[in-house]
């Protein structure tokens, strides 16, 4: 069964730690996602990558960081310089290109305090 | 830069009734998805437009696309209680910047 998962689904830590969120897909898609989702904003683009050992930032990079080593999986670190962290993160992949859609993992939502 | 914006932010519909939320950009798009992300659920693509003027339906839902590529709508008829949740444009510029708009959360009531 082809998807995109993310784990844990929930993920609870102290300020100061730095915490790493998984994403793994078996689409063999080459591009990959990360967005951050609070209330009323919408999605917002922190990284992507879209081809295996590079990556770009995206709107709100600032506190994270992300490694591209397997076209599978795009982990993303949330570093204890990211001053609100406490968020709901989706994970999405997508053929390469501008014209095709994401598919979107179910997310972990990260409190942190 | 982009910006992509869309209203209302909430829209409160009776079962049976029509409704429409828009979608606004600041430049001019080379596409645009919606997206629909039930509650607690993650966004799932609905569909794309690519054509200036562009009209694609899904059933009881008809997605258009502005004459000058800037905005873009969704028109759902007969709202059913299944049309629950946050309907997400996401527009696409000239230079491949893709932008998420807000949202709009529709609540159906019986």
């Amino acid at each position: 069964d082809g998807g995109i998962t993310q784990s844990p689904k929930y993920l609870f830590r102290k300020e100061g730690q730095n915490v790493t969120l998984s994403c793994e897909q078996n689409l063999n898609h080459d591009a990959m996602y990360w967005y951050r989702q609070d209330p009323g904003q919408g999605l917002r683009l922190i990284y992507y990558s879209q081809i295996v050992n590079d990556f770009q930032k995206g709107d709100i990079a600032e506190g994270y960081s992300v490694s591209r080593e397997k076209k599978e999986s795009f982990p993303l670190t949330v570093t204890s310089a990211q001053k609100n962290p406490t968020a709901f993160y989706l994970c999405a992949s997508s053929i390469a290109g501008n014209s095709y859609e994401q598919y979107f993992g179910p997310g972990t939502r990260l409190t942190v305090t | 830069g982009q910006q992509v914006m869309q209203i209302p932010q909430y829209q409160h519909v009776q079962e049976g009734e029509d409704f429409t939320t828009y979608c606004n950009s600041s430049t001019t798009l080379s596409n645009i998805q919606w997206y629909k992300q039930r509650p607690g659920g993650h966004p799932v693509f609905l569909i794309q437009l690519v054509k200036s003027g562009e009209v694609k339906k899904q059933k009881r839902l008809t997605f258009q696309f502005g004459e000058a590529k800037k905005n873009s709508s969704l028109h759902i008829t007969a709202t059913q209680t299944t049309d629950v949740g946050t309907y997400f444009c996401a527009g696409r510029d000239s230079w491949g910047k893709f932008q998420f708009g807000a949202g709009t959360q529709v609540v159906v009531t019986p």
